[in-house]
């Protein structure tokens, strides 16, 4: 059983169109999280949200807009695509436990490539 | 400006022997690290984490070390496996609640059977 999926694993498009990628946890997990790995290889935090909530919206660009429709789902729509947003997208999800110190278990990544 | 530090890009190992990857760290805040591993084509999965108030944590064939005064940290695997060829990557976050992970670039480490 998948613990976090991410749909679609890649994703090859047209500069300035619109996609969505879609990801699940079926751990029970409150937190989900949003990583961007750029070409330079670095794993960076988009976006968090508790419980529906935001909590984390680092300095991303607000074309990228998440949803989380429930605890389960966190779903990323990016706008206007740009040649700069290739790289692999990662979901993740954790538990908020007392201290914040969950580990996050991580989907398998969407490879996300703008021509 | 880069938080977290995996100055070693690669390593390589013979199996059985010790592999060793380093971290160092620049923001004191952080006090509690974690290390992910990679294969390719899937995403990073926890291996093993350590809070500032330890300076050492083991789990079978890994252990972490933290040096707080250097602010450096190591992973070892004793004995080295072929199976753990991947990309392992150093992570750090700060105070309670906080779900907020800075890593570094990772480390490409290769077992040579």
């Amino acid at each position: 059983d998948t613990a976090v999926s991410q749909t679609p694993k890649y994703l090859v498009t047209q500069m300035g169109n619109d996609k969505s990628i879609k990801c699940e946890q079926n751990l029970g997990h409150d937190t989900m999280y949003w990583y961007k790995q750029d070409s330079k290889k670095f794993l960076k935090i988009m976006f968090s949200y508790n419980n529906k909530e935001l909590i984390i919206n680092e300095t991303v660009p607000n074309r990228f807009s998440p949803k989380s429709p429930d605890k389960a789902h966190l779903n990323l729509h990016i706008n206007s695509l740009e040649l700069g947003d290739s790289a692999v997208y990662f979901c993740a999800s954790s538990y908020q436990l007392a201290g914040g110190r969950g580990e996050q278990f991580f989907g398998p990544g969407t490879r996300l490539t703008v021509l | 400006d880069q938080q977290v530090k995996q100055n070693s890009p690669s390593l390589s190992v013979q199996e059985g022997r010790i592999s060793i990857l380093n971290c160092d760290y620049t923001n004191s805040m952080f006090d509690y690290f974690l290390w992910y591993k990679k294969y390719p084509a899937e995403g990073p999965t926890f291996l093993i984490s350590i809070s500032s108030i330890k300076d050492k944590n083991e789990d079978g064939r890994f252990t972490v070390f933290l040096n707080k005064s250097a602010k450096h940290l190591s992973l070892h695997i004793v004995p080295s496996q072929p199976g753990d060829s991947a990309v392992y990557f150093c992570a750090a976050c700060s105070g309670a609640g906080s779900y907020q992970l800075t890593f570094g670039k990772g480390t490409k480490l290769s077992v040579i059977p």
